[in-house]
């Protein structure tokens, strides 16, 4: 299996701009993740989705980020517009099974607002 | 709300050691535990999950344990070795799936 596939692996914008990251969770996976990584703030959990419905979405930020899975093998998470506390690693999960737990994460989006 | 800590926040120990990472949480009312590992630039790898009714997993030269009582882990590696150098995360589960991330233990082992 070719794991959890995200794109871009990097992305420098300007403020201001549409910022669209791509992620292929594994197939056969129910649950997919979108997650942040800051050096002040960790990881911290956006929102995930069941069978690509949205079921939690308390850690999106504000109404500039939305997230859609369209169906099984494609979700997408856009910020507009973008600002400079953006800049993160974002990364993208995907998991099986109810009370399993164990994720699988992608090699993640490294995104530079300037 | 359920916090997660990891102590020490970074290690450096010489190549052969035996070593522990901690992880403590909050509340005691998790579905599981996950060890994970991140390489620099990379994303993270799972490790050892271990479920809320049991008391430690083990995969070759690691092995953690669950306290759940006292909400507390711990990541024992076993002859250490320079491939081992990596950031160590700990994360409990909230509900069916959603995790709780610790800040992470970044570990070096020196030749």
């Amino acid at each position: 299996d070719a794991g959890v596939i995200q794109s871009p692996r990097h992305e420098v914008t300007e403020m201001g701009q549409e910022v669209t990251l791509r992620c292929k969770p594994i197939s056969g996976h129910d649950y997919l993740f979108w997650y942040r990584q800051t050096m002040m703030r960790g990881l911290e959990l956006l929102i995930y989705f069941n069978n690509n419905v949205p079921i939690d979405d308390s850690g999106m930020p504000e109404d500039r980020f939305s997230a859609k899975m369209p169906n099984a093998s494609f979700s997408t998470l856009k910020i507009q517009p973008s600002e400079p506390r953006d800049s993160a690693v974002y990364f993208c999960a995907s998991s099986t099974g109810v009370g399993t737990g164990e994720l699988f994460f992608g090699e993640g989006s490294r995104l530079t607002v300037l | 709300k359920q916090e997660v800590t990891q102590i020490p926040a970074a290690l450096s120990v010489p190549e052969g050691e035996n070593l522990v990472l901690n992880c403590s949480f909050t509340d005691s009312a998790i579905y599981n535990l996950q060890w994970f590992r991140q390489d620099p630039g990379k994303g993270l790898t799972s490790l050892l999950l271990i479920q809320s009714s049991q008391r430690e997993q083990t995969s070759g030269r690691l092995n953690a344990s669950l306290d759940k009582s006292s909400g507390r882990s711990t990541l024992y590696i076993a002859a250490s070795q320079p491939g081992d150098s990596a950031t160590y995360l700990c994360a409990v589960s909230e509900g069916a799936q959603k995790l709780v991330f610790g800040q992470g233990t970044r570990l070096t082992i020196n030749p």
